[in-house]
């Protein structure tokens, strides 16, 4: 299948930085991109979707602001955490849709943990 | 926007057993159902996937079905290893478009014993 490469994997950082992950598509041109928080045990909760060459589209609860996001080319897209603080530790993993159209599938990124302290 | 609810939350089983998992899903718009197994600290990874116009499809040991009418689609895990140990997410989504987005039940921790 498709590869979808997420970087760091694991971060720590002192509350108020910025931290950015990477998701790139290694063998395919996403054109869609998501990103997803997952808290231990838990679900994975989409927090917004991103396009190529667009602005994402953010679920509702989550703070565009806080949580940015760019996706300026098919196979890169980033998430910025700004002035991370306790509460955003966290795993925060990416996927990237092969296909437009009918093409549904989603690979997903290794992941990236989060831990502010 | 749609709603999936898994069932259940938690499933232990005996080597060689089968194991099943239940979805519902609130939007009838949605004709795409991918399963994902997600092992501890890992990334989801797809293994089945189902399409509104396919009651069931197969792949070795794993099954899926789909109830259409019902709203509701079930994997299954024939003869069991404990190497299927594992979460496993059932997801619904339309099938494209700018509104697409996958919508995840909240996973069912499957436990293989030995």
């Amino acid at each position: 299948g498709a590869v979808v490469s997420q970087h760091p994997s694991w971060v720590i950082c002192k509350s108020g930085t910025s931290v950015k992950i990477e998701c790139r598509s290694l063998d395919f041109q996403a054109t869609t991109m998501f990103w997803y928080r997952q808290f231990p045990k838990q679900s994975l909760m989409l927090m917004a979707t991103s396009n190529e060459g667009s602005k994402a589209t953010y679920e509702q609860g989550v703070e565009k602001d806080k949580f940015l996001i760019n996706h300026a080319s098919l196979t890169l897209s980033t998430l910025t955490v700004t002035s991370a603080h306790p509460e955003d530790s966290s795993f925060y993993i990416c996927s990237a849709r092969e296909g437009g159209g009918t093409g549904n599938i989603q690979y997903f990124g290794a992941g990236t943990r989060l831990s502010v302290l | 926007g749609e709603n999936v609810e898994q069932h259940p939350s938690t499933l232990s089983v005996q080597e060689g057993d089968s194991a099943v998992i239940k979805c519902t899903y609130s939007d009838s718009a949605s004709n795409y159902f991918p399963w994902y197994k997600q092992e501890l600290g890992k990334r989801p990874q797809l293994i089945i996937d189902i399409r509104s116009n396919v009651g069931e499809k197969k792949d070795q040991r794993i099954a899926v079905t789909l109830n259409k009418t019902a709203k509701h689609f079930s994997l299954h895990i024939t003869e069991t290893q404990p190497e299927d140990s594992a979460v496993y997410f059932c997801a619904a989504s339309n099938s494209g478009g700018s509104n697409y987005k996958l919508t995840f039940g909240k996973g069912t921790l499957l436990t293989v014993n030995p």
